[in-house]
């Protein structure tokens, strides 16, 4: 258990909808990052969050937006869903953001499959 | 650019052989640390490894084993004498210093199938 949540473990939904994935961290990690896997792209760098502020951006799409809360738990919107973004969405946290802060902690993952 | 090379996509070996899985990175920054993770078929991401660029050290634990080689930017893992419950996905991935982002570019993954 690497400590880091996740909510839902599946999640199933139509074209067009909007869904909301939700991660909390371990405990004392600032830093949360979301990345995608699906079997075109392989795992994919969405978005990271340090501290409530986002710190950096990597291929996520306009339809996806994230947020990290005050209590550092964070979310990932998606909406306008197309079966494309059918893929398993894992959470990471860690301490700070580089050298020996940025071992990484996945969740379980989300499997998002958009029908 | 950044980008990590797996180009073993498959790999299948009987127990208790010896297997090398390869990972090629490519980065500008001089400072950059390297993982391995191991995805087993329950599907999480299991950290096994962090490398940081200064440590061309090979380091190793129980039936696990890392070669960093600068000189040729790869950063091989090996398992010595393979267990069926090896099989998984192996992900090599890079964090470059550049931007103090620490997200990590994963390579495409090299599928370990270890048979009885």
């Amino acid at each position: 258990d690497s400590g880091v949540t996740q909510t839902p473990k599946h999640l199933i939904t139509a074209t067009g909808q909007r869904v909301t994935l939700r991660c909390s961290p371990r405990s004392g990690d600032l830093s949360v990052y979301w990345y995608q896997q699906s079997l075109d792209q392989g795992l994919q760098f969405l978005i990271q969050y340090y501290n409530g502020e986002e710190r950096a951006k990597g291929n996520i799409l306009e339809r996806f937006s994230a947020q990290q809360f005050p209590d550092l738990h964070s979310e990932l919107n998606l909406s306008s869903l197309e079966l494309g973004d059918s893929a398993l969405y894992f959470c990471a946290s860690s301490v700070g953001t580089s050298g020996i802060y940025n071992e990484q902690f996945f969740g379980p993952g989300t499997r998002l499959t958009v029908l | 650019a950044q980008k990590v090379t797996q180009a073993q996509t498959e790999i299948s070996v009987v127990e208790k052989e010896d297997v090398t899985l390869d990972c090629v990175y490519e980065t500008r920054d001089t400072t950059y640390y390297l993982f391995w993770y191991k995805q087993p078929p329950s599907g999480e991401l299991v950290f096994l490894i962090r490398r940081n660029s200064f440590d061309e050290q090979n380091e190793i634990s129980g039936r696990y084993s890392w070669n960093f080689q600068k000189s040729t930017s790869s950063f091989n893992f090996t398992i010595t004498a393979s267990q069926v419950v090896d099989s998984a996905v192996y992900f090599c991935a890079l964090s470059a210093s550049a931007g103090n982002t620490g997200k990590l570019i994963f390579g495409q993954g090299t599928t370990l199938q270890v048979k009885p």
